[in-house]
């Protein structure tokens, strides 16, 4: 079964700190995996997408990891600011025709605190 | 550009009535989706339109759901009877390509259903 898992669950950091999230996932055959951020009351919106032949990617402060091999991937957050408290959510796609199928992980909800 | 907007914001209603949902999608997208996010799980992927026709139903939980794109444009999801288990947030999302490989995905706000 096509699954994805992130950790940790939630997450309390101050601002101006560092933090990383992870994900893990069985999806297979594999053809790219997200970062999304949702605000609270508000829909995802993408953060990263990367496919297999990229290691990193990096939008702002946030900056994506993935290695295809062992099926991990990592959202770095660097220098925290209130506004990046959120969920923070992995979703993988499947390589072939169910490609446009988004396989969500749980999230991990983010609080940046003064 | 407006973004892919969704109505109503929220919605409450008892077992057994019958609610819809819209979907408005970004102008010029033809793959619209309907996601579901029932209480403590993840986002789960309901169904698939491409234009007017769809693609792909396979997560719709059971006939009591029933999905429309006339015209192509705006979409509607509507639930009859509702049941308990119903409730949730439905997210709506569009994408000009289908998404996969590099393709990007814009979400709506999501309607949060609570039937009670």
């Amino acid at each position: 079964k096509n699954q994805v898992e992130q950790s940790p669950q939630s997450l309390i950091i101050l601002e101006g700190k560092n933090c990383t999230l992870q994900c893990n996932y069985t999806v297979s055959p594999f053809s790219n995996l997200r970062w999304y951020k949702q605000d609270t009351g508000r829909g995802p919106v993408s953060l990263t997408i990367m496919t297999f032949s990229e290691n990193t990617k990096s939008n702002g402060r946030y900056t994506a990891t993935l290695d295809a091999d062992t099926k991990q991937s990592s959202l770095h957050i660097t220098a925290s600011q209130l506004s990046d408290s959120a969920s923070y959510i992995c979703v993988v796609s499947e390589e072939g025709d169910s490609s446009y199928k988004l396989i969500f992980g749980s999230g991990t909800r983010l609080l940046v605190r003064p | 550009e407006a973004g892919v907007t969704q109505f109503p914001s929220h919605s409450v209603i008892e077992k057994g009535q019958t609610v819809t949902l819209r979907c408005d999608p970004i102008s010029g997208h033809d793959n619209l989706y309907w996601y579901r996010r029932v209480m403590g799980k993840e986002i789960k992927f309901l169904l698939h339109f491409v234009k007017e026709s769809k693609q792909d139903e396979s997560g719709m939980p059971n006939n009591r759901f029933l999905a429309e794109r006339t015209g192509g444009t705006y979409s509607t999801l509507k639930v009859q009877p509702a049941e308990l288990e119903d409730s949730g947030v439905y997210f709506c999302a569009s994408s000009r390509g289908r998404t996969g490989w590099n393709t990007e995905a814009f979400f709506g706000q999501g309607t949060r259903l609570t039937v009670v």
